[in-house]
């Protein structure tokens, strides 16, 4: 069973389109992040869920909405889509075991927008 | 903004010898965290020390965490091909603010 899940894997898109990119834990976790990974690697956190509830919105453009209809998913949504937002972005979750082991990623997606 | 910075950035090895990497930080945390990423594959967590805590070890692996000088070593000991691969340094800031905050990552080549 895949612990947390990412759909789709790889998305390309024209800019200037709407598109969605949606996870799924089945770890029982209360917390749930989108982090962006660009293409040096560099990997920062956008946003974090904790019980369907907003706790962590870093600068990101509003563009980014992310949205939460129960624990254990957490979606994003980008509007109007700009080259800039080629990337891959990763969900992942913590629990209340997170201060021994950590986060759980999902394998990512790979937004390409041309 | 950036928490971890790691070094080296890249390094190669023979397969069977020692791979150290060091991973540098800014603010006082609860834990550090080491993760590892396979090319086009999603983050793994290997192993996480705590603040009060100066070195753990799981299997191969040797961590080492020295808060006075805000600094870790993430050491693999024996290496194998299958080790290739990014690794993260990532900290849990004292503030709590529930978010880990990671480096740039040391490319690992494991050489045959």
């Amino acid at each position: 069973d895949t612990a947390v899940s990412q759909t789709p894997k790889y998305l390309v898109t024209q800019m200037g389109n709407d598109k969605s990119i949606k996870c799924e834990q089945n770890l029982g976790h209360d917390t749930m992040y989108w982090y962006k990974q660009d293409s040096k690697k560099f990997l920062k956190i956008m946003f974090s869920y904790n019980n369907k509830e907003l706790i962590i919105n870093e600068t990101v453009p509003n563009r980014f909405s992310p949205k939460s209809p129960d624990k254990a998913h957490l979606n994003l949504h980008i509007n109007s889509l700009e080259l800039g937002d080629s990337a891959v972005y990763f969900c992942a979750s913590s629990g209340r075991d997170r201060p021994n082991y950590g986060y759980t990623f999902g394998s990512g997606t790979r937004l390409t927008v041309v | 903004s950036q928490q971890g910075e790691e070094d080296p950035q890249a390094l190669s090895i023979q397969e069977g010898e020692n791979a150290t990497m060091n991973c540098s930080y800014k603010t006082s945390i609860n834990n550090l965290q080491w993760y590892r990423q396979n090319s086009g594959r999603g983050l793994v967590h290997l192993i996480l020390i705590r603040s009060n805590e100066r070195e753990k070890h799981s299997g191969r692996l040797r961590v080492t965490l020295d808060t006075s000088k805000k600094s870790s070593s993430l050491l693999i000991t024996a290496s194998r091909a299958a080790d290739t691969a990014s690794y993260f340094c990532a900290t849990e800031r004292m503030n709590r603010d529930d978010k880990i905050i990671f480096g740039k990552g040391t490319r690992l080549h494991i050489l045959p």
